[in-house]
């Protein structure tokens, strides 16, 4: 079965940057998508950005640019996302899902602090 | 960009009841829209692909409707485990969320 599985919560200061992970099984990681959304607790969904595993090649909504970077390791079928120079509008869950849109991570909170 | 209006934006109905959450995209996205229940806490988890279409598990009680700029979810009869945060989602031009409906049990 499909599986998407993030690394933990990350306490991070402003600033700084967090590399966040979402590890894959269950489907042929090396030749499909992959979208990582953000979420403020108690707000909406943005999309921050996708990349095909295939050859690396990434997509980011315009808001996000400088902000975040997407990589692949399909050795491991995990993505990653950093996400650097942090600030408290920053805090918040970052989700991993694969296109379609069916499986999801099950969210890491980042919160920015000092 | 296209902008996605939900409506109502807070929902209290009883458990039984016939409830309708309401989607409205700023054009028309040619019915490429999902819809997602999201409990506290947890993933969203997808309820409706391309307006109209259940996916695999989830319970009949939920369906989907709409054209051009105008998507609905339909809950025939609440139940408790229902209670939750829905959004709809359009995938016709870039990747956007509505800004979600929270149904309550009254």
């Amino acid at each position: 079965q499909v599986k998407l599985q993030q690394s933990g919560a990350e306490l991070v200061k402003p600033g700084a940057s967090v590399k966040l992970s979402c590890k894959t099984s269950g489907y042929t990681f090396s030749t499909s998508y992959m979208s990582w959304f953000k979420q403020i607790p108690g707000q909406s969904i943005e999309w921050i950005g996708m990349i095909y595993a295939g050859d690396g090649g990434t997509g980011y909504n315009q808001k996000f640019k400088g902000k975040a970077t997407l990589t692949v390791d399909t050795s491991s079928s995990t993505a990653y996302m950093d996400l650097s120079s942090l600030t408290t509008e920053d805090s918040a869950v970052y989700f991993c899902a694969r296109p379609p849109f069916d499986y999801w991570g099950q969210g890491v909170m980042v919160t920015v602090s000092s | 960009d296209i902008q996605m209006t939900q409506s109502p934006s807070l929902l209290s109905a009883s458990v039984g009841d016939r409830v309708t959450l309401n989607c409205k995209a700023s054009q028309n996205i040619n019915k490429n829209l999902n819809w997602y229940q999201q409990k506290l806490g947890e993933a969203p988890k997808l309820l409706i692909y391309y307006t109209n279409n259940l996916q695999t598990g989830i319970p009949s009680r939920f369906s989907g409707s709409g054209s051009g700029t105008d998507y609905t979810l339909t809950i025939s009869s609440l139940q408790p485990e229902d209670v939750a945060t829905y959004f709809c989602f359009q995938y016709n031009s870039g990747l956007t969320f509505g800004s979600g409906t929270k149904l309550e049990i009254k």
